[in-house]
């Protein structure tokens, strides 16, 4: 079964730092570009960040340039976003997804979340 | 940057068919991905590069993209169907690409 699985949320200061993961089985994940999307409490989608198969592309939006940090360790079938500098507006879950193997595809496959709280 | 406009709400009764707008400056230009999310669940892509629909997606979803508006159509509209729908493109209007989210459209069904 192709699945994401996200780990690594919690509870933070503001000012601090988290690092999520995000396990990938049942594809290898080193065909494949991959994202962090994240949705505030009662909000909607918003991209925070996109890497591309080998690493080489990355992008970010901009509240988050300067301060998150993506990767990816395609041997280890896994995805990484270290934050830093964790504000309050960063309060959100966060899921990975995968975009579609054809070009131009949209996200088809997406993790289940997981809650960062950023404490004042 | 590149903006996505979505109506906040559409009520449609059951057997009815939703019509959910997405609207975009020359968004016809673009490949518009559409996006179910029910409460509490993470997103599922429902319409993919304009009108494409992934496997094991009913073909009562459907998707159209012309000008400065696409569409994503929910004919037989039934209660599964109540959830939030995200439209999204790829923006490379800038130098920094980016994926551009719309702000979401509830969808009730009365």
């Amino acid at each position: 079964e192709v699945q994401l699985v996200e780990s690594g949320g919690g509870l933070v200061a503001a000012g601090g730092s988290l690092r999520l993961s995000c396990a990938a089985s049942g594809f290898t994940l080193s065909s494949f570009e991959m994202n962090w999307v994240r949705q505030a409490p009662g909000k909607g989608l918003e991209w925070v960040s996109y890497i591309g198969s080998s690493g080489n592309m990355i992008y970010y939006t901009d509240s988050v340039k300067g301060r998150f940090t993506i990767s990816r360790d395609n041997a280890k079938n896994s995805l990484y976003l270290q934050m830093h500098s964790l504000r309050v507006e960063d309060a959100a879950i966060y899921y990975c997804a995968r975009v579609g193997a054809r070009v131009g595809d949209g996200f088809d496959v997406w993790g289940q979340g997981t809650k960062v709280t950023v404490s004042s | 940057s590149y903006v996505l406009t979505q109506s906040p709400s559409v009520s449609v009764a059951p057997g009815e068919t939703a019509s959910i707008s997405c609207g975009g400056n020359n968004i016809g230009r673009k490949s518009v991905h559409w996006y179910q999310q029910r409460p509490g669940q993470a997103p599922v892509l429902v319409i993919n590069n304009d009108s494409g629909r992934p496997s094991g997606i009913p073909e009562r979803f459907s998707g159209s993209n012309s000008g400065n508006t696409a569409t994503l159509t929910i004919s037989r509209v039934d209660a599964g169907d109540e959830a939030d729908y995200y439209c999204q493109v790829w923006d490379t209007t800038t130098d920094h690409p980016r994926w551009v989210f719309g702000g979401g459209t509830e969808l009730t069904v009365l």
